[in-house]
């Protein structure tokens, strides 16, 4: 099992949409998570840290389930400028961080 | 503007050419980092360093070398480029424990022939 694994995509949603993504992880005794958001050929932009059961910050909300080792982001009312990549991240030892390859997401009018 | 700041933006090496790629944060972070983004592999790590003075390997480091210069400034060198290390490089740091996540550099786009 890698150790972060996510869903290649691609989502293409209608606008005002609902999606969720799945991230999955193999390191049980990880603490911290994180989403980030990449445009196209730009860098990666932290969107959302989760640290305990979830996170939520307006439209987007994240969720962890250290049973399941998943996280989840979850986007409401989508809009057009939500469409990126969401890569999710999880830490590895010490101050190092694995990222998943991203989940591609289109909102479409 | 605080951040990371990665020059150049875009470079085009033959192959057997060296070259550095410089990265500078003005966060005053501890640990910096480089990886290299490839269609298909996600972000993957070359190297790191966790405070001034130290370097430690991650997932792919073969053909690349790095130097924490002082508490701001990690570069990146290839020593002899190949193909293969044709890429996009992303230079990031965060805090010593990380808890606020990465601040990226935009990248720089090499291309070896």
């Amino acid at each position: 099992r890698k150790e972060v694994e996510q869903d290649p995509g691609p989502f293409n949603v209608p606008e005002g949409a609902t999606v969720a993504f799945n991230c999955t992880y193999s390191n049980s005794a990880s603490q911290s998570f994180f989403w980030y958001r990449q445009d196209c050929r730009k860098e990666p932009k932290l969107l959302m840290s989760v640290y305990s059961s979830g996170n939520e910050d307006g439209r987007f909300t994240a969720q962890l389930n250290r049973a399941s080792q998943y996280i989840s982001l979850l986007i409401r009312d989508s809009k057009l400028s939500d469409s990126a990549t969401y890569l999710c991240v999880v830490p590895n030892t010490g101050n190092q961080f694995y990222f998943g390859t991203g989940t591609s997401l289109t909102v479409i009018p | 503007n605080a951040g990371v700041t990665q020059t150049p933006k875009f470079q085009v090496l033959k192959t057997g050419q060296s070259m550095t790629l410089q990265c500078a944060q003005d966060m005053n972070h501890n640990s910096m980092y480089w990886y290299r983004q490839d269609p298909g592999m996600g972000l993957r790590l070359i190297y790191y360093s966790a405070s001034e003075g130290t370097t430690d390997k991650g997932e792919v480091p073969n053909g690349y070398n790095v130097s924490r210069l002082n508490k701001r400034e990690f570069s990146l060198r290839l020593e002899s480029a190949a193909p293969s290390q044709t890429s996009v490089y992303f230079c990031a740091s965060c805090t010593l424990t990380g808890d606020y996540g990465y601040t990226f550099g935009s990248g720089t786009r090499l291309t070896v022939v």
